[in-house]
């Protein structure tokens, strides 16, 4: 079965910094994608960024990147001056491409913007 | 557009009784999905929909969960008899399609906080 593990239970981060958020995954497929998703107070997942796993180039959106490196099975997202509204629950998900589109979850990094 | 819509927001019961949660999807949305997030885990997947049939439920508890999407629009998750251990966040996710096609963005309701007491 697929596992998608987070670390990092909680991190924090000065406004205007830059802060890393680690993910790993266990799978034997070699087509999938990976997401990362933000769950604010409002418990509303909101999807941040996606990868898919045959391309090479890392994906980017504004302020937000990834460092996918397939081999080590490690998705990590980067997040460039941090803003307040940065601040909460971010989810790492695993989606296989070939049998259905069931996401799979990490356990969940608490992200603190300090002012 | 609207986003998927759920319904209550919050609910509280005691072990033992019924509840009933539901959830209205993005409109044209083929596929459905409820998870089950208990606080301090990610999402996990109860049920699957596609259309009006299920696609996946093989973590639902069927001896007290059950799922319903009758006309392939609106779905009902239904919980009897509610156990404390079910106290969590439901959430409902809808897509336009799924499978091998591409990457089809899941979009997700603001949830049902239910408290088993």
């Amino acid at each position: 079965a697929q596992t998608v593990t987070q670390s990092q239970p909680e991190m924090s981060v000065q406004e205007a910094e830059t802060v890393t958020l680690s993910c790993t995954y266990d799978t034997s497929e070699s087509d999938y994608y990976l997401f990362w998703y933000k769950q604010p107070p409002s418990r509303q997942m909101i999807l941040v960024i996606r990868q898919e796993a045959y391309k090479q180039q890392n994906a980017t959106e504004n302020r937000f990147s990834v460092n996918f490196q397939k081999a080590a099975k490690s998705f990590s997202l980067k997040i460039s001056d941090s803003q307040l509204g940065d601040a909460a629950m971010y989810f790492c998900a695993y989606r296989e491409e070939t049998s259905g589109s069931r996401l799979t979850f990490g356990e969940g990094t608490q992200l603190t913007v300090n002012p | 557009e609207a986003g998927v819509a759920q319904s209550p927001r919050y609910k509280i019961i005691e072990k033992r009784q019924s509840v009933a949660f539901w959830c209205n999807p993005i409109s044209g949305h083929a596929t459905l999905y409820w998870y089950q997030q208990i606080l301090g885990q990610g999402p996990k997947l109860l049920i699957q929909f596609q259309n009006n049939g299920v696609v996946d439920d093989s973590q639902l508890p069927k001896d007290r969960f059950s799922a319903e999407r009758l006309k392939g629009v609106d779905s009902t998750l239904k919980i009897q008899p509610a156990k404390l251990e079910d106290s969590a966040v439901y959430l409902c996710a809808s897509s336009y399609v799924t499978g091998t096609l591409g990457v089809y963005e899941q979009y997700f309701g603001p949830g049902t906080r239910l408290t088993v007491t």
